[in-house]
């Protein structure tokens, strides 16, 4: 079973800061990592699926990076509707579905 | 523009099953390539995944729930269910349903579930 690990838990940035988020897997996923944002009281939002590729609608600030264990969400200039939970999400070839713990981006 | 909608009782008791419903609307649940899953998250708390089923039928269950869970759809209703059975306090949560292709997009609003007597 692979073990998706988010750090740091919750990360304090200013308006206008960049954001970089970490996804770690216990062993290598390919570029199938997935990332979505969640607002409370909201479902999650498709952000990044296969690493780096933006859904539609996504800003460009938003973006992914990585492949095999490691990976990155980036955010170039927080806005202040990103503070948010950000979750990394992997399907395996079995298939399964992992969700990492999340990361919270607030306001510092 | 596709839309899921969960429905089912919000308080069930201990040791019941936890019956919910995730109805699809503006497209339909038999197209090919997607999956169907549920998803929950307790309160305060992160994403679990409880199971898929695909276009084909094939079911896929969280290793951890599987004993306790079923995935079911009905296309002429278009719509796909979960059932939870012996419940405990530590399944109450919000229960997400989704569809999946490269991500879970879209998602339901999400139903709250509390588990009690």
């Amino acid at each position: 079973e692979i073990v998706l690990t988010q750090s740091p838990a919750t990360l304090s940035l200013s308006p206008g800061e960049r954001a970089t988020l970490s996804c770690r897997a216990s062993q290598s996923v390919g570029s199938y990592l997935v990332w979505y944002q969640q607002k409370p009281g909201q479902a999650p939002r498709l952000l990044i699926h296969e690493a780096f590729n933006r859904a539609t609608g996504i800003p460009a600030r938003f973006s992914g990076s990585g492949s095999g264990t490691d990976f990155t969400l980036t955010i170039s200039s927080l806005e202040p509707e990103d503070f948010a939970v950000y979750y990394c999400q992997h399907r395996d070839n079995w298939p399964t579905w992992t969700f990492g713990q999340g990361t919270k981006v607030e306001i510092k | 523009q596709l839309q899921l909608q969960e429905s089912g009782p919000g308080l069930v008791k201990p040791s019941e099953t936890l019956s919910l419903t995730c109805t699809v609307s503006g497209g339909s649940i038999s197209s090919s390539r997607y999956y169907w899953g549920w998803i929950r998250q307790p309160p305060g708390k992160g994403l679990e995944w409880i199971a898929n089923i695909y276009y084909s039928g094939s079911t896929y269950y969280n290793p951890s729930l599987k004993s306790r869970v079923t995935i079911s759809v009905d296309t002429s209703k278009n719509q796909f269910s979960l059932r939870l059975s012996s419940v405990t306090a530590a399944d109450t949560a919000v229960y997400f349903c989704g569809r999946y292709y490269s991500g879970f997009d879209p998602w339901g609003q999400g139903t709250l579930v509390t588990v009690s007597s």
